[in-house]
């Protein structure tokens, strides 16, 4: 089956860096996408990523690993404003995003 | 950027009654749409994929009598909620995805803003 694993929930501190881990289990893979998710609005894209290694856009930064099926999506400088779901979507053979729970990201000042 | 609108944003119904989402591509064609279903704090669950002139295709489990959708135009889907039930109460998000016919490719799927449905 299809699967997508990422943590909860995390909390971390303004300024800060945080990293969210996600893996993976897809039928074939086109590529995986990170969004972002503000409680009660729709996602917005981050980044994709479809070759193994590090994407890095501003504050954000995305990494692949096909062989492991796992990514991460790095935050750095954390603001009151990251405080939102960080959705892991891998796209499986037919170009379908697979869509697990996300991650509640929670910052502090 | 990409621009995908939806309308309403908000609306509370009467249990029976039909309510009618819109989803429009405002800057570019889409031959496929998507409607997604989200309950609070669960995933996006994809309920039917919309191809522009054929019949939607529907995820397991999900009513195609019960959630009509129509693909008319390049730039138009509509997703129709026929005898709402209180249990239908979600946020409905409608995706679309440039495949090229305006001149960008991208497999990314761009949302509209969601509609938050209310059933009493």
């Amino acid at each position: 089956g299809q699967n997508i694993d990422q943590p909860t929930e995390m909390t971390a501190t303004e300024g800060a860096i945080v990293q969210i881990n996600c893996t993976y289990q897809t039928s074939g893979f086109n590529g995986l996408f990170w969004y972002q998710q503000h409680a009660g609005e729709a996602p917005t894209f981050l980044s994709y990523n479809v070759l193994d290694g590090l994407e890095e856009k501003g504050r954000f930064s995305s990494f692949l690993s096909r062989s492991k099926g796992y990514s991460y999506l790095l935050l750095k400088e954390l603001q009151m404003k990251d405080s939102a779901s960080y959705l892991c979507a891998p796209m499986d053979s037919n170009y379908q995003l697979i869509w697990g729970a996300g991650t509640k990201l929670i910052i502090k000042p | 950027g990409a621009v995908v609108s939806q309308h309403p944003s908000r609306v509370i119904c009467k249990s029976g009654t039909s309510v009618k989402i819109e989803c429009r591509s405002l800057d570019f064609q889409a031959t496929t749409m998507f409607w997604y279903r989200q309950f609070p704090k669960q995933s996006l669950m994809l309920m039917a994929t919309s191809n522009e002139g054929s019949k939607a295709t529907y995820e397991q489990g999900v009513e195609k009598d019960k959630f009509l959708i129509n693909h008319a135009s390049l730039t138009l889907s509509t997703l129709t909620v026929t005898s709402a039930h209180p249990e239908d109460s979600s946020f409905y998000i409608c995706s679309a995805r440039d495949l090229g016919t305006s001149g960008g490719f991208s497999y990314e799927q761009y949302f509209g803003p969601g509609t938050r449905l209310t059933v009493t």
